[in-house]
Order: structure tokens, then sequence, then C-alpha cells
């Protein structure tokens, strides 16, 4: 097991709602990274938190907006979900790179998203 | 055109048999890539990295070329348990802050 743990397991919501999903880091990594993953598709990158801080965003509008913890916990919010925002959610924690030369991400086992 | 592809396969392959699995990757800057592993309905874990030329772990061989921008992963005597979508992922920023996945190679193996 790699240490991330996410909840909740399942989720189902409404078109229009809101959803906040959680993750706790392993210990000692200070990095966390959202990924959205489609049925039959890879993990696509939503944004990564370093430092409570974004550190670069892939191609998600910005009703996906997340916060970073002291504790380097992290959240993912999403606002006026669609039917297209069903998919799994992986949070994913990593060392510092800068410190660590390393970028290896573990992964969460995931929120599985269901919008009806 | 896609930033990283795989062959989704499914490769289907009896026990023992050797498999090989090519991932090509657009933007040349990658500087580091990685092969993780996906059961059904699981996260993805982490199977090797491969920072420079190959990398091999026991059954597993990955190997870099960056003149084609291509990964290969090379699976020996394969078990039952192997069965798995492996997913190919390149690094772009080199800094590990946007990993970019391909849609993953299905593998089956049977008796």
């Amino acid at each position: 097991e790699t240490g991330v743990t996410q909840s909740p397991t399942h989720l189902i919501k409404t078109r229009g709602q809101q959803v906040t999903l959680r993750c706790s880091s392993q210990s000692g990594h200070n990095t966390v990274s959202w990924y959205q993953q489609a049925l039959g598709q890879g993990p696509q990158f939503i944004f990564q938190y370093y430092r409570e801080e974004e550190n670069g965003r892939g191609n998600f509008p910005p009703r996906f907006s997340g916060l970073q913890f002291p504790n380097y916990s992290s959240e993912l919010n999403v606002n006026a979900l669609e039917l297209d925002d069903s998919a799994l959610y992986l949070c994913a924690s990593s060392l510092d790179f800068s410190v660590s030369g390393e970028n290896e991400q573990y992964f969460g086992p995931g929120t599985r998203l269901t919008v009806t | 055109r896609k930033e990283v592809e795989q062959d989704p396969g499914p490769f289907n392959v009896p026990e023992g048999a050797t498999v090989a699995f090519n991932c090509t990757y657009s933007n040349s800057a990658s500087q580091s890539f990685f092969w993780y592993r996906q059961d059904c309905r699981k996260e993805p874990k982490l199977l090797m990295s491969v920072y420079s030329s190959g990398n091999e772990d026991g059954r597993f061989t990955a190997q870099l070329n960056r003149a084609s921008q291509y990964i290969s992963l090379l699976i020996r005597d394969s078990k039952l348990s192997d069965s798995a979508t492996y997913l190919c992922v390149a690094d772009p920023t080199g800094g590990g802050n946007k990993l970019t996945f391909g849609t993953g190679t299905q593998l089956k193996v049977e008796l």
C-alpha cells in the first residue's frame, strides 16, 4: 500500500451540485496531484499542489479548484457538476522534486464519482 | 495527436510468454518516464521509472529511445498475475508536476 488515502470511496451527485473530495498524502510527501480518469482512458492531470499553492494545472475549467493544508492533505472541489464529470478521481503524492530529484507519484485508491 | 500513445490491446498471451509494449511520446522535452500497472477498478501502481536509456527489474525491462521518442516495456516469463492494464507515462516538465498518461495497454495472460 502507498499510504495515500482518499475519501469518500464512492459518491453520487446530481448535475449542478458541488462536490468536495479529500486526500491524505503519504508520510513525508509534501506534493499532491489530482487526476481524473474516465472509463477506458488514462488519468488526466487536473492540478498539483506544493506547499499549499497550485503548482501546475491541466486543461480543466475553473470550476475545478483545490486546496492543500499545512499537513499536506488536499481537497478537490468541483462546482456545477456535469454528467461528463463522472469518473474516478485519483490523488497522488510525491516528494519535493527540488530536494529529492525524484518525481515518482504514488496513487490513492480513488473516489468514484457518478453524476446523474 | 495524443501526447502519449499506446496500443490499447488487448494482448492475449499464454503463461510463460514474453510480451512487449511500445509507447510513443510527442514532447521531446520530456525527461523522465514511467510505467504504471492498473488492475481493474483500482488505482495505478508504479511499476518502473525510466530516467536514462533503460531499467531492468526482475522479469521487467523498460527501454527508452529518445531519438525515436518511444519507450518499451518487456515482460518475460509472464504470469497470470501480470494480467492488468499497463500505463505509459511521460513527464514533460522534468519536475514531476504534470505527468501525462497514455490510455493504457491491456494484457491478459492465459493458461
